[in-house]
């Protein structure tokens, strides 16, 4: 079955790089495109972004400069990257093969 | 980039009831509008696909329309386990972008 899980640090502090691993199963990365989106505590979904079946990549524009969608179809690893992170990216990070199946989400807490 | 704006944020309602929430689209989006349910603590679960398809296993109290550029998510006769936030989507172009989510609670 299709099953999504992230992973990374809980904790990261100001001004460096969240690093953000998603391990999928279930389904081929060369057929299907993975999202990340977020949702700071207690506000909505924001999309942060995608890569494509084809390995191409689209970013949610206010994070763009900052922001790195990767994968290893090997390994069946999606991998974001997000540098100078702020106390604003504070967030639970999901990975979905968007829209149906969903990881159950990450919590990243910048703070030092 | 296509702003999504929704309406209402909260929305007090009764079991039993009918209720409407809204999502307009700042430029044509088609019917690439896509609803979301999410439950605290949980992850969202696609509710309505391409504007008025209903999504597999959701319950067909709930439906999904269009009027040009406003799109709406009706739940015909409110039940306890509708209790979450709601959110719109589009996918017309990248980069996607959500509403800013509707509380559904109970009056």
């Amino acid at each position: 079955q299709v099953q999504l899980k992230e992973s990374g640090p809980g904790l990261v502090q100001p001004s460096q790089t969240l690093s953000l691993t998603c391990t999928v199963s279930g389904f081929s990365l060369t057929s299907n495109s993975v999202h990340w989106v977020r949702q700071p505590p207690g506000k909505g979904l924001e999309w942060v972004g995608a890569i494509w079946s084809g390995g191409s990549t689209d970013y949610n524009s206010a994070l763009k400069s900052r922001l790195s969608i990767s994968r290893d179809t090997s390994k069946s690893q999606v991998f974001l990257k997000m540098n100078s992170l702020q106390t604003e990216d504070t967030a639970i990070y999901f990975c979905t093969r968007f829209p149906t199946y969903w990881g159950q989400g990450t919590l990243v807490t910048v703070s030092s | 980039d296509i702003q999504m704006t929704q309406s209402p944020s909260s929305l007090p309602a009764s079991l039993g009831d009918r209720v409407t929430i809204t999502c307009r689209a700042s430029q044509d989006i088609g019917n690439y509008l896509r609803w979301f349910q999410q439950k605290p603590g949980k992850s969202p679960r696609l509710m309505i696909y391409g504007a008025t398809n209903l999504a597999a296993g959701v319950p067909s109290r709930f439906s999904g329309s269009r009027s040009g550029s406003d799109y709406s998510l009706t739940i015909s006769s409110l039940e306890s386990e509708d209790m979450a936030d709601y959110y719109c989507l589009q996918s017309k172009e990248s980069p996607f972008t959500f509403g800013s989510g509707t509380k559904l609670e109970i009056k």
